[in-house]
């Protein structure tokens, strides 16, 4: 299957401060990534949907103004959480989807724990 | 909306048997694509198998298979030959056909295998 990364796994940061998560397909070019947001014992909750070269598509209750969201490249698309507060922590997943050929297929990146303290 | 439904928040297996996980789901659309998801306790997200809702075959995937009642919508995992490595949360998951292409998740089934 195809591969996406994310980096940082893990970050701890100071209330008030922006943390960036970045989302990178690694073997493929993906037009549409999804960030998405898992509390502990939870399902995933879709956040935003990331299109390259356009502005992201928010899900009802997400705050655009929060949570900026970049497609800038078909490898790339980053998550920046600003002004961070301890409610914000969690652990962020993207997908990336793989639509060569007839598999449409989203592959996810392995989760971005964030703490915020 | 669409909406999936997992109504077995936890599951146990002996190890080398078979275990059925239960997924239904609801939608309008004729097109669409059902998948499970494995998440490990290292929280990665895998693609255990996925289905074409015009196939009426049921995908399979080694070990992995799946029972989809299109009329009943109804996606469940058979998991055969249990694996201490297959213990994970299951994620069941819908996909649109047309638009956005966004996956719908159910709540999960914890699935436990016992030595």
């Amino acid at each position: 299957g195809a591969v996406v990364s994310q980096h940082p796994s893990w970050v701890i940061c100071k209330s008030g401060t922006s943390v960036k998560i970045e989302c990178r397909s690694l073997d493929f070019q993906a037009t549409t990534m999804f960030w998405y947001r898992q509390f502990p014992k939870q399902s995933l909750m879709l956040m935003a949907t990331s299109n390259e070269g356009s502005k992201a598509t928010y899900e009802q209750g997400v705050e655009k103004d929060k949570f900026l969201i970049n497609h800038a490249s078909l490898t790339l698309s980053t998550l920046t959480v600003t002004s961070a507060h301890p409610e914000d922590s969690s652990f962020y997943i993207c997908s990336a989807r793989d639509d060569r050929g007839v598999t449409d297929t989203q592959y996810f990146g392995p989760g971005t724990r964030l703490t915020v303290l | 909306a669409q909406t999936v439904t997992q109504s077995q928040p936890e599951m146990s297996v002996q190890e080398a048997e078979t275990v059925t996980l239960s997924c239904t789901y609801d939608t309008s659309e004729s097109d669409y694509y059902l998948f499970w998801y494995k998440q490990p306790p290292s929280r990665q997200m895998i693609l255990v198998i996925r289905q074409e809702a015009y196939k009426q075959q049921n995908a399979t995937e080694n070990r992995f298979s799946v029972n989809f009642q299109k009329a009943a919508k109804s996606f469940s995992l058979k998991i055969s030959d249990s694996q201490l490595g297959d213990a994970a949360m299951y994620f069941c998951a819908y996909r649109s056909g047309q638009g956005a292409q966004k996956l719908v998740f159910g709540q999960g089934t914890r699935l436990t295998i016992n030595p």
